[in-house]
């Protein structure tokens, strides 16, 4: 079985320009979770979707920050403009509410802001 | 409020000695308790999580934690440690029912020596 999916790897980009990441779950998996992480530290909760609804976006800034998961399975995190502090790894998660719950990650995407 | 504390930001040991990485959680009720690791330009990798039934959990890689209500611990072991483990490894724990956020531990690093 296919794990959690993300696109890019790794991207440069200049301040004040957009940014976009892509991630697909694992197939059957209801729950999608965007996280950040920054060097050194845990992951922090940007966005959890339960289907295409999200249900908790309370740590978003959405001044620059936006997310979408239109049909309920991949989804797209923007960032526009980015600036400098925007650098750092975003990583993307699911789950199904069996169980623990347990959340399965993707290799993230690592996001260098000049 | 709720918590989970790895008190060691940083431990080194030996190729092929014992470890032991500490968790400890703060919660009301029953926690589902995860440990993770993160190679270096990687996700975030499941180990092991503990969630119902025996306290003590076996998981991937050769590891296993136990869960110790009465010390609020849930600490990850393993009994001969290979090079190929230095990575971060982080905790994170939920309160079974409706919540479903996870909070996570800082991390503990671990170097391995040969």
């Amino acid at each position: 079985e296919a794990g959690v999916v993300q696109s890019p790897r790794y991207k440069i980009i200049e301040k004040k320009q957009p940014v976009a990441f892509w991630c697909n779950p694992i197939s059957g998996h209801n729950t999608l979770y965007w996280y950040l992480q920054n060097l050194g530290q845990g992951p922090e909760l940007l966005i959890r979707y339960e289907n295409e609804e999200a249900v908790d976006d309370s740590q978003l800034p959405k001044d620059r920050f936006s997310a979408e998961r239109l049909k309920g399975v991949d989804s797209t995190l923007k960032i526009q403009p980015a600036e400098l502090g925007d650098s750092a790894v975003y990583l993307c998660a699911s789950s199904d509410r069996t169980g623990a719950d347990t959340q399965y990650f993707g290799p993230g995407t690592r996001l260098t802001v000049l | 409020a709720q918590s989970v504390t790895q008190p060691d930001i940083h431990i080194t040991v030996s190729e092929g000695a014992s470890l032991e990485l500490r968790c400890n959680y703060s919660y009301g009720a029953t926690p589902y308790l995860f440990w993770y690791v993160q190679s270096p330009g990687q996700g975030l990798q499941l180990l092991l999580k503990y969630f119902s039934g025996d306290t003590l959990v076996q998981g991937i890689k050769g590891f296993e934690a136990e869960f110790k209500r009465s010390q609020s611990s849930f600490n990850l072991r393993k009994p001969s440690v290979h090079w190929s483990d230095a990575a971060e490894y982080f905790c994170a724990g939920r309160n079974a029912g409706n919540n479903r956020k996870l909070i996570w531990g800082l991390g503990t690093s671990l170097a391995v020596n040969p």
